[in-house]
């Protein structure tokens, strides 16, 4: 089985600013993806990011980019020029890849304020 | 908006009481992925459907059982219950592996 550890429970940035969160996993499987979620107020999940494994590149979706270190099992969302509307939990996630399902094993979250 | 739907958004029962809550998918989308969400537990993978067949099974209890219609829509029944199930559960549906939309999920409280 698969475990997705996010160490930091909360973290407050002011707006404009950068934030990093951290998450590690553990797997023995070799093809994977590896996701972030994040859950504002309104509680309706929404994917930010995406990364597949064996691709090296980091994965970035405008303010949002990851370091993924595939050898030290580590997954980290960098956020820059936080904004207000980023005030949400985020939640890493991963997937195996090339089962037959798709589930996804989440980690705790981590709770990000914005402060104005 | 997702595209995904649930129903009810809120729900009060007592304890040994049964429930069913509904998820329409996003329009096309063949699997659908029920996950509960608790304080203490976190997000939890219950049970994913395909295309109206049983995909996979997670953490999902004996008293709790689902099953998608040939419309594509699902239900979550959930069983004698008992405060611990207290929680919020999502509905997901997708098309890409691990792109998930989630609908605003069922907040269950069992009283």
């Amino acid at each position: 089985a698969q475990t997705v550890t996010q160490s930091q429970p909360e973290m407050s940035v002011q707006e404009a600013e950068t934030v990093t969160l951290s998450c590690t996993y553990d797997t023995s499987e070799s093809n994977y993806y590896l996701f972030w979620y994040k859950q504002p107020p309104s509680r309706q999940m929404i994917l930010v990011i995406r990364q597949e494994a064996y691709k090296q590149q980091n994965a970035t979706e405008n303010r949002f980019s990851v370091n993924f270190q595939k050898a030290a099992k580590s997954f980290s969302l960098k956020i820059s020029d936080s904004q207000l509307g980023d005030t949400a939990m985020y939640f890493c996630a991963f997937m195996k890849r090339g089962s037959n399902d798709y589930k996804l094993s989440f980690g705790a979250g981590t709770t990000v304020t914005v402060r104005a | 908006d997702s595209g995904v739907t649930q129903t009810p958004k809120h729900l009060i029962t007592a304890t040994g009481q049964r429930v069913t809550l509904r998820c329409s998918p996003r329009s096309g989308d063949l699997s659908v992925y029920w996950y509960q969400q608790s304080l203490d537990q976190g997000l939890q993978f219950l049970i994913q459907y395909y295309n109206g067949e049983e995909r996979a099974k997670g953490n999902i209890l004996e008293r709790f059982s689902a099953q998608q219609f040939p419309d594509l829509h699902s239900e979550l029944n959930l069983s004698s219950l008992e405060l611990g199930d207290s929680a919020l559960y999502f509905c997901a549906s997708s098309v890409v592996p691990g792109e998930l939309f989630f609908g605003e999920g069922s907040r269950l409280t069992v009283l």
